[in-house]
């Protein structure tokens, strides 16, 4: 099976600009998270869609967005950038399985965005 | 919420040492802790995960042990190789009856192995 895939891979933006990040789930896979990653906090927690609908949101303004598609596609969404959204953002898919089992999650490669 | 605090932020180790990182969570909910590597410049990568009906997972050189009465979990690699040198996150995530919560991450652990 094909991996988690992301576009673009790179991305450089000026301040007060609006960004769109794409992520293609693994085949199969109805969960997506997405995290943004920098040096000094890690990983930290945007969003979690499933079935086109968001079921966890992380502690990040409303500024950042998400949305999923009927074939588990997904995009999140950053307007109004600021040069501290510079960062890795990583999504992440997974199973759902009905039995109440926690999924593994398998990442993409990532999008680097740079706020100038 | 969860809060998973990961030590040491650095390990520097000798080729053919053992590694140990050690990782505490809060939630008394949380039943999965993954481990992932991440490499320079490439994605996160599950490297083993346990779940919290066993104490101890082995994968060749890697083990990880839960104790969920003290809330933490380890992570043991033995025999360390230079292509062991990466970042090593912990994670941990709960499953409640009334859904999902977030998979956690702690801040990670720069891994260095010295030929």
């Amino acid at each position: 099976k094909a991996g988690v895939t992301q576009t673009p891979r790179y991305l450089i933006k000026t301040r007060g600009q609006q960004v769109t990040l794409s992520c293609s789930p693994i085949s199969g896979h109805r969960s997506v998270s997405w995290y943004q990653q920098t040096p000094g906090q890690g990983l930290q927690f945007l969003f979690e869609y499933f079935s086109e609908t968001q079921r966890n949101k992380g502690n990040f303004p409303g500024r950042f967005s998400g949305r999923q598609f009927s074939n588990s596609r997904s995009e999140m969404n950053v307007s109004t950038l600021e040069l501290g959204d510079s960062a890795l953002y990583l999504c992440a898919s997974s199973l759902f399985a009905s039995g109440g089992r926690v999924e593994t999650q398998y990442f993409g490669p990532g999008t680097r965005l740079l706020v100038l | 919420g969860e809060n998973v605090e990961q030590h040491p932020s650095t390990l520097s180790v000798q080729e053919g040492d053992s590694a140990v990182i050690k990782c505490t969570y809060s939630d008394s909910a949380s039943n999965y802790f993954p481990w992932y590597k991440q490499e320079l410049g490439k994605r996160p990568q599950l490297i083993i995960d346990i779940r919290s009906n066993v104490g101890e997972k082995k994968d060749q050189r890697i083990a990880v042990t839960l104790n969920k009465t003290a809330k933490h979990f380890s992570l043991h690699i033995t025999e360390t190789q230079p292509e062991d040198s990466a970042v090593y996150f912990c994670a941990a995530q709960a499953k409640r009856n009334s859904g999902y919560s977030t998979l956690t991450f702690g801040k990670g652990t720069m891994l260095l192995v010295s030929p």
